[in-house]
């Protein structure tokens, strides 16, 4: 069973600058979460989706942050512009069902912000 | 909301030694307790979970208690061995946010 593929898995860019990140699933998991991963912190959720359905996305800075997942496979997380305290490890993960399901996370786009 | 606190935020043991990291968390309809390792720039990787109506877990050397009325679960790791140095990350599922929500880590590291 293939894993969660993520890309790029490094992106260095300039503040003020826009950047997009891609997820594909696990084939068959409806659940797609996007994490955003502060060196030192543990992952903190951005926003989950249920098939093409937003979830939760109560803690995406919304005035810079987007996210669509149109035909309920794969995902885009975008930044624009970018901060400095963007620069974190962004990481996708998907379950099953969404609730209580073990979630399994991609390699993660390690992102600098200049 | 939920919150859940880790500690230690490092331990060191020697090769052989037994490890235990202890999580609390604060909403009492959390119900999946799910724990993660993570190594040096890569995917934090599910290494054992438990769930509310099930007090204790075990997977070779790995295991994980859950106090559901102290609202706490440990993860203890017997005969330590230095490829279990990495940060592991305890989580708490459900509650009123209904989403993961993780601690912040603790780096074992594993002296031979």
């Amino acid at each position: 069973e293939a894993g969660v593929a993520q890309s790029p898995r490094y992106k260095i860019i300039e503040k003020r600058q826009s950047v997009a990140f891609w997820c594909n699933p696990i084939s068959g998991h409806a659940t797609l979460y996007w994490y955003q991963q502060i060196l030192g912190q543990g992952p903190k959720l951005l926003i989950q989706f249920q098939n093409n359905g937003v979830v939760d996305d109560s803690q995406l800075p919304k005035d810079r942050f987007s996210a669509e997942r149109l035909k309920g496979v794969d995902s885009t997380l975008k930044i624009q512009p970018a901060k400095l305290e963007d620069s974190a490890m962004y990481l996708c993960a998907s379950s099953k069902q969404g609730l209580g399901e073990k979630l399994f996370f991609g390699s993660g786009t390690q992102l600098s912000v200049l | 909301g939920e919150n859940v606190e880790q500690h230690p935020s490092t331990l060191s043991v020697q090769e052989g030694d037994s490890a235990v990291i202890k999580c609390t968390y604060s909403d009492s309809a959390s119900n999946y307790f799910p724990w993660y390792k993570q190594e040096l720039g890569k995917r934090p990787q599910l290494i054992i979970d438990i769930r509310s109506n099930v007090g204790e877990k075990k997977d070779q050397r790995i295991a994980v208690t859950l106090n559901k009325t102290a609202k706490h679960f440990s993860l203890h790791i017997t005969e330590t061995q230095p490829e279990d140095s990495a940060v592991y990350f305890c989580a708490a599922y459900g509650g009123s946010q209904g989403n993961l929500i993780f601690g912040k880590g603790t780096k074992l590291s594993v002296k031979p």
